[in-house]
């Protein structure tokens, strides 16, 4: 069965760094989502992407956060200046329509721990 | 804003009894509901899901009950098995291609 696959599986970093936390959503997919849980809490929404821009964020994804489809297959969350409080497992998630009609499928998750 | 939110942190059943799994949301304009299961260490999986034009729908063991009244989702999952042990989300979306999560019910089934 496809599914979606994140690299790294565990990402450390110093706090001010810049990460990026890869992804390779669906093939035929065409919706795009970065979800994030800190340890014990929800799935929180950070963005939703289509057709090469961003089509909905939340207050999280400030301006420090950044997403790119750089080719035909990989999905990135950049962050470009870490802070302790962005310690969470990152998730990818792709749909072939928008959410509001179709599924997402969620990949395995990045945790990335800011020291 | 929106708010989905869950009654029970915590459920435990005996294996082979069925389990409930509730959920209420507060967005009246919510219109696609669904349930993912996360394991740990791993990312949420779906379950099944609902439109806003339906009251219940059933899968493999699995039924989602929807109250629009009320605005209340629940899961049964019938003959709970030890792999069913798990954090239950329901989420919700209406409209916007965002997907907003409960806080999650862990599911802890007895052998």
């Amino acid at each position: 069965e496809p599914e979606v696959t994140q690299t790294p599986s565990h990402q450390v970093t110093q706090m001010g760094q810049e990460v990026i936390l890869r992804c390779v959503p669906i093939s035929n997919h065409l919706y795009f989502y970065w979800y994030r849980q800190i340890l014990g809490q929800k799935v929180e929404f950070l963005v939703s992407f289509y057709n090469n821009e961003i089509s909905e964020k939340s207050e999280i994804f400030d301006d420090q956060f950044s997403v790119e489809r750089p080719d035909g297959s990989n999905f990135t969350l950049k962050i470009r200046s870490t802070k302790l409080e962005d310690s969470a497992m990152y998730f990818c998630a792709s749909s072939v329509g928008a959410a509001t009609n179709e599924k997402l499928f969620f990949g395995s998750g990045t945790q990335l721990s800011v020291l | 804003g929106e708010s989905v939110g869950l009654h029970l942190p915590t459920l435990s059943v005996q294996e082979g009894d069925n389990s409930i799994i509730n959920c209420a949301y507060s967005n009246s304009a919510s219109d696609y509901f669904i349930w993912y299961k996360q394991e740990s260490g791993k990312g949420p999986q779906f379950i099944i899901d609902i439109r806003s034009n339906m009251d219940k729908r059933q899968g493999q063991r699995v039924t989602v009950l929807l109250n629009k009244t009320v605005k209340h989702l629940s899961l049964q999952i019938a003959a709970t098995q030890p792999g069913d042990s798990a954090v239950y989300f329901c989420a919700e979306t209406s409209g916007a291609n965002n997907l907003f999560f409960g806080t999650g019910t862990r599911l802890t089934v007895i052998p």
